[in-house]
């Protein structure tokens, strides 16, 4: 079964611009949640998506949003992109079968560098 | 809220050594899933192990083990005779039942270097 894929893989911006980043879950997995990786920060939860619902977000910007299809392809928007948005941005999977057992599973990410 | 505390920043040992990483937690939760996962430099985190906090009984994988003591929040990861291949970024996550609990929430992280 494959992973989770993301694309792209590297990204190069500049500040002002937008940016879409694209998730494709593990087959049959409903639930696709989104982190982001610095080197300051951490890894920081910032929404997670099921059934073409945002279910949970975490503490970042308006700039910052996402959707979910119905195939369970998740993208995420970054609008007015600012220096301090570089960072690894991980795309996560799940089967959501509901509470908290089920287990993320996490694709390579893609690499977003703002200019 | 939810925390994880991993103090140990970088861990540098030679190939063969046993290593322990410390992951402590704290949570209101009385039902919450505790996880490890392991980052490689390509990027992509790699899921290790889950353990529901129901379940205190310690798990052996292959060289990898894991103890969860719910009387100190701490749920240790132990890599017996290392190897070069361990070399990564491990993360000890915790996850609460449902609602905003859900999300997982990440500890900083542990480098370890395994030197051969």
């Amino acid at each position: 079964k494959a992973g989770v894929t993301q694309t792209p893989r590297y990204l190069i911006k500049t500040r002002g611009q937008q940016v879409t980043l694209s998730c494709s879950p593990i087959s049959g997995h409903r639930s696709v949640s989104w982190y982001q990786q610095t080197p300051g920060q951490g890894l920081q939860f910032l929404f997670e998506y099921f059934s073409e619902t945002q279910r949970n977000k975490g503490n970042f910007p308006g700039r910052f949003s996402g959707r979910q299809f119905s195939n369970s392809r998740s993208e995420m928007n970054v609008s007015t992109l600012e220096l301090g948005d570089s960072a690894l941005y991980l795309c996560a999977s799940s089967l959501a079968v509901g509470g908290g057992t089920d287990t993320q599973y996490f694709g390579p990410g893609t690499r977003l560098t703002v200019l | 809220a939810q925390k994880v505390t991993q103090a140990q920043t970088e861990i540098s040992v030679v190939e063969k050594e046993d290593v322990t990483l410390d992951c402590v937690y704290e949570t209101r939760d009385t039902t919450y899933y505790l996880f490890w996962y392991k980052q490689p430099p390509s990027g992509e985190l790699v899921f290790l192990i889950r353990r529901n906090s129901f379940d205190e009984q310690n798990e052996i994988s292959g060289r990898y083990s894991w103890n969860f003591q719910k009387s100190t929040s701490s749920f240790n990861f132990t890599i017996t005779a290392s190897q070069v291949v361990d070399s990564a970024v491990y993360f000890c996550a915790l996850r609460g039942p449902s609602g905003s609990a859900r999300q997982l929430t990440f500890g900083s992280g542990t480098q370890l270097t395994v030197l051969p």
